[in-house]
């Protein structure tokens, strides 16, 4: 199995330009979630999809910020217009269905730098 | 809200000396807990994970323990060596739900 793939690797834009990072979990996996990592904040859960239905998006920090998981095998995090307060590494993971050790899975994860 | 905290921060060993990292939590209505190990700018590695119903877990020289009562787990590691050198996340999950996770202890193992 090749793991959770996530694209770009890395993304460097200037402010106000539009983002889309990438994500394609594991097979057979049903549950899809979106962290972000700062040095300030650690690591912190922005949305999170089961069965390709957004189930909690509390952590969007705003409306600049946007999810899709079309189906259940990618889905996209959208930031439009991005703002240098953005940068940080964004982070995919997955997690298997059923009443299993629901141990997730995540990306090598997307450095943003925003200028 | 679940709470996870991670002590020391930071720490720096010799070579061949055992340590142990320290996690709490504070709501112990947890459903799994995992311990990750981090990379300077990579992703996270799954090093363990434990299931509420159990009290511990090892993989080679690591042992990580919880105690879900008390809202604790502990990670081990046996005869640290340099390439041991990492920041070491805990994270708890509250069933097929987001991980909440610890600030990481930054480990340093000097040669």
């Amino acid at each position: 199995d090749a793991g959770v793939i996530q694209s770009p690797r890395h993304e460097v834009t200037e402010m106000g330009q539009e983002v889309t990072l990438r994500c394609k979990p594991i097979s057979g996996h049903n549950s899809l979630f979106w962290y972000r990592q700062t040095m300030m904040r650690g690591l912190e859960l922005l949305i999170y999809f089961n069965n390709n239905v957004p189930i909690d998006d509390s952590g969007m920090p705003e409306d600049r910020f946007s999810a899709k998981m079309p189906n259940a095998s990618f889905s996209t995090l959208k930031i439009q217009p991005s703002e240098p307060r953005d940068s940080a590494v964004y982070f995919c993971a997955s997690s298997p269905p059923g009443q299993g050790s629901y141990e997730q899975y995540f990306g090598p994860g997307t450095r943003l730098t925003v200028t | 809200k679940q709470e996870v905290t991670q002590i020391p921060a930071a720490l720096s060993v010799p070579e061949g000396e055992n340590l142990v990292l320290n996690c709490s939590f504070t709501d112990s209505a947890i459903y799994n807990l995992q311990w990750f190990r981090q990379d300077p700018g990579k992703g996270l590695t799954s090093l363990l994970l434990i299931q509420s119903s159990q009290r511990e877990q090892t993989s080679g020289r690591l042992n990580a323990s919880l105690d879900k009562s008390s809202g604790r787990s502990t990670l081990y590691i046996a005869a640290s060596q340099p390439g041991d050198s990492a920041t070491y996340l805990c994270a708890v999950g509250m069933g097929n739900t987001p991980l909440v996770f610890g600030k990481g202890t930054r480990l340093s193992v000097i040669a």
